[in-house]
């Protein structure tokens, strides 16, 4: 139980355009999804916090125009990295929290998005 | 501000060491507290988790990890490391309200065979 699934694994994409990640949770539902950002042999930095029907919350220095959350329904949150530039290229992992499950306070990490912006 | 702290960023161990990972948080209030690991090329796992009750906790693997109240601490500890533990390890912790996970820089850990 408690998986969470990340779409796609990587890509690689033109400086400019629009790159969509998909974090589903798949066995559970997830009012509150969570979305980070990893530096190569570096903590996770935490983007934003994407609650289910309503605004994303995000960090401080997070652009919430460059990086659109959207968590429409109970099991699944987006996050659209817009005219994405080199410097955007990371790895993004999300992170689910069971709605329903006593140990609420755990996060079930999805596998992340290697993205790489040419 | 609340925040973690891990004092070992690189550790190098041979195989059969015992091995502890410091962790300390700063919040006086309850907390959750959470230990990762990242083996290479794979994603975030749950070693071993401390909501409440007894302060050893026994987690996967072998780990194990003390909560110190009194000392804001979670250190994370294996009697017996083998080459496969060879990872990133991370602390975080979990406070009060806040739903936010509070991150360690994280401990990379190398085990020689």
């Amino acid at each position: 139980g408690a998986v969470v699934s990340q779409h796609p694994s990587w890509v690689i994409c033109k400086s400019g355009t629009s790159v969509k990640i998909e974090c589903r949770s798949l066995d559970f539902q997830a009012t509150t999804m969570f979305w980070y950002r990893q530096f190569p042999k570096q903590s996770l930095m935490l983007m934003a916090t994407s609650n289910e029907g309503s605004k994303a919350t995000y960090e401080q220095g997070v652009e919430k125009d460059k990086f659109l959350i959207n968590h429409a329904s109970l099991t699944l949150s987006t996050l659209t990295v817009t005219s994405a530039h080199p410097e955007d290229s990371s790895f993004y992992i999300c992170s689910a929290r069971d709605s329903r499950a006593s140990s609420y306070n755990e996060q079930f990490f999805g596998p992340g998005t290697r993205l790489t912006v040419l | 501000a609340q925040s973690v702290s891990q004092h070992n960023h690189h550790v190098i161990l041979s195989e059969a060491a015992s091995l502890e990972l410091g962790c300390n948080y700063s919040y006086g209030g309850t907390v959750n507290l959470f230990w990762y690991v990242q083996y290479p090329g794979q994603h975030l796992q749950l070693l071993l988790k401390y909501f409440s009750g007894d302060p050893l906790v026994k987690g996967i693997k072998g780990f194990e990890a003390e909560f110190i109240k009194s000392k804001f601490s979670f250190n994370l500890r294996k009697p017996s490391v083998q080459w496969s533990d060879t990872a990133e390890y991370f602390c975080a912790v979990n406070a009060g309200n806040n739903r936010k996970l509070i991150w360690g820089l994280g401990t990379s850990l190398a085990v020689n065979p």
